[in-house]
């Protein structure tokens, strides 16, 4: 199984401030790679998927790069509704697996 | 919009059974692949089971085989979690979830709200 890593757990940010977020993978996953965001008592809301891709209306305020094993997604200026849980998954291989998630929290 | 509603969460005891149902709508439901996905409190998620949109592949986490089964009714748009010899360690929101593709094997891309399964004596 692979397992994804996420760093840090809790990020600290004041609004408008902008944060990056980190995931690996124990191993090569090339870009089969997703970002969710989590609000309490939601379900997850996919965000990116294939490491880079913004799924649909997703803002251009969140952005996703990497491909292997290191992945960042990057939140450019972080509005009130942006604060939230972030999780990576990976869907290279089954079972599909996600990260513990980074809580991105105001400053 | 497409939208998924789940349905069937209770409490249950340890040993005991449970069918949860989620009902699709906004697509087509067969050119879809479907999963459930669970989260335990205060936990991130974790991917329980597959079903292809024919139904004719289907994959399960080690942690449930052999006690969960996915299964599918396209004539319904409803695919369905059913639920055995269920432990204290399945106590989640156990959430549905469509694939981008007939194929179940990709990310996540519409979610239900989900339904709470609660495992206690």
């Amino acid at each position: 199984e692979i397992v994804m890593t996420q760093s840090p757990a809790t990020v600290s940010v004041s609004p408008g401030e902008g944060a990056t977020l980190s995931c690996r993978a124990s191993q090569n996953i090339n870009n089969n790679l997703a970002w969710y965001q989590q609000k309490p008592g939601q379900a997850p809301r996919l965000l990116i998927f294939g490491a880079s891709s913004r799924a649909t209306g997703i803002p251009a305020g969140f952005s996703g790069s990497g491909s292997g094993t290191e992945f960042s997604l990057t939140i450019s200026s972080l509005q009130s509704e942006d604060f939230a849980v972030y999780y990576c998954q990976q869907y290279e291989e089954w079972p599909p697996s996600f990260g513990g998630g980074t809580k991105v929290a105001i400053k | 919009e497409v939208q998924l509603v789940e349905s069937g969460g209770a409490l249950v005891q340890p040993g005991g059974s449970l069918r949860l149902s989620c009902a699709a709508s906004g697509l087509s439901f067969s050119s879809y692949g479907m999963s459930w996905v669970r989260q335990a409190p205060g936990k991130g998620p974790e991917w329980v089971s597959s079903i292809s949109g024919s139904g004719g592949m289907t994959h399960q986490s080690d942690s449930v085989k052999g006690r969960f089964t996915i299964s599918r009714d396209n004539s319904k748009n409803t695919v369905y979690l059913q639920m055995n010899s269920l432990r204290v360690e399945d106590t989640a929101l156990y959430f549905c979830a469509k694939a981008p593709y007939e194929d179940s094997h990709f990310y996540m891309d519409v979610w239900g709200t989900g339904t709470t399964v609660t495992v206690s004596s």
